[in-house]
């Protein structure tokens, strides 16, 4: 199965600035086939990018994903208070789908 | 709106079985794939099960396979995973997605489930 490592484990940042999460596969992730996902306590996790780089329906543009084989990245360019939460992604080109551990976005 | 909702958790012994529902709204099951995927406390995700949109292809996490079934009743627009033989292992908050093909779009809240003596 494809092992997705996240990085960093929590990331410290104040509103406004710029975030850089990162995900890397143990083996290249073929078509692209890579999301990443918000996760705010208590909530249904919310599909952010698909397609390693495609905006969900409703996703504001502060969000981008880029990357190909194994190595992807997410961008919040600016974030804002409602940014704070839990990141994670996810391979769907192989089965089982696996997904990353998780990277906290805190204040 | 495409909204999930789990429901069936609860606390089991081992070696006992449990049913959990997902009740669909805002789209057809028999148009999506549907899946399972569970989170033990403090752990990150694992995916689960798999039912193809036309109901005909199903597929298993290792760590459940034989033990695990994922089903739909189309008509009531529900999908259900029913567990048996359960382990302290399967405690974990355990969630329907939508599929889009093999990717999943819309997720319930979770529905906790516990085994244990």
């Amino acid at each position: 199965e494809i092992v997705l490592t996240q990085s960093p484990g929590t990331l410290s940042l104040s509103p406004g600035e710029r975030a850089t999460l990162s995900c890397r596969a143990s083996q290249s992730v073929s078509n692209n086939y890579f999301a990443w996902y918000q996760q705010k306590p208590g909530q249904a996790p919310r599909l952010l990018i698909y397609d390693a780089s495609t905006r969900a329906t409703g996703i504001a543009d502060r969000f981008g994903g880029s990357g190909s084989g194994t190595d992807f990245t997410l961008t919040i360019s600016r974030l804002e208070p409602e940014d704070f939460a839990v990141y994670f992604c996810l391979q769907y080109a192989n089965s089982p789908l696996t997904f990353g551990g998780g990277t906290k976005v805190e204040i | 709106q495409v909204v999930l909702v789990e429901s069936g958790g609860g606390v089991v012994q081992p070696g006992r079985s449990l049913t959990l529902s997902c009740a669909a709204s805002g789209f057809t099951l028999s148009r999506n794939a549907m899946h399972w995927v569970r989170q033990a406390p403090g752990k990150g995700l694992e995916w689960v099960a798999l039912i193809s949109s036309d109901g005909s292809i199903k597929h298993y996490a290792d760590s459940v396979k034989g033990r695990f079934v994922i089903s739909r009743d189309t008509s009531d627009n529900t999908l259900f995973l029913q567990m048996s033989a359960l382990r302290t292992e399967d405690t974990a908050l355990y969630f329907c997605a939508r599929g889009r093909q093999w990717l999943l779009d819309y997720w319930g809240q979770g529905a906790l489930v516990t085994v244990s003596s």
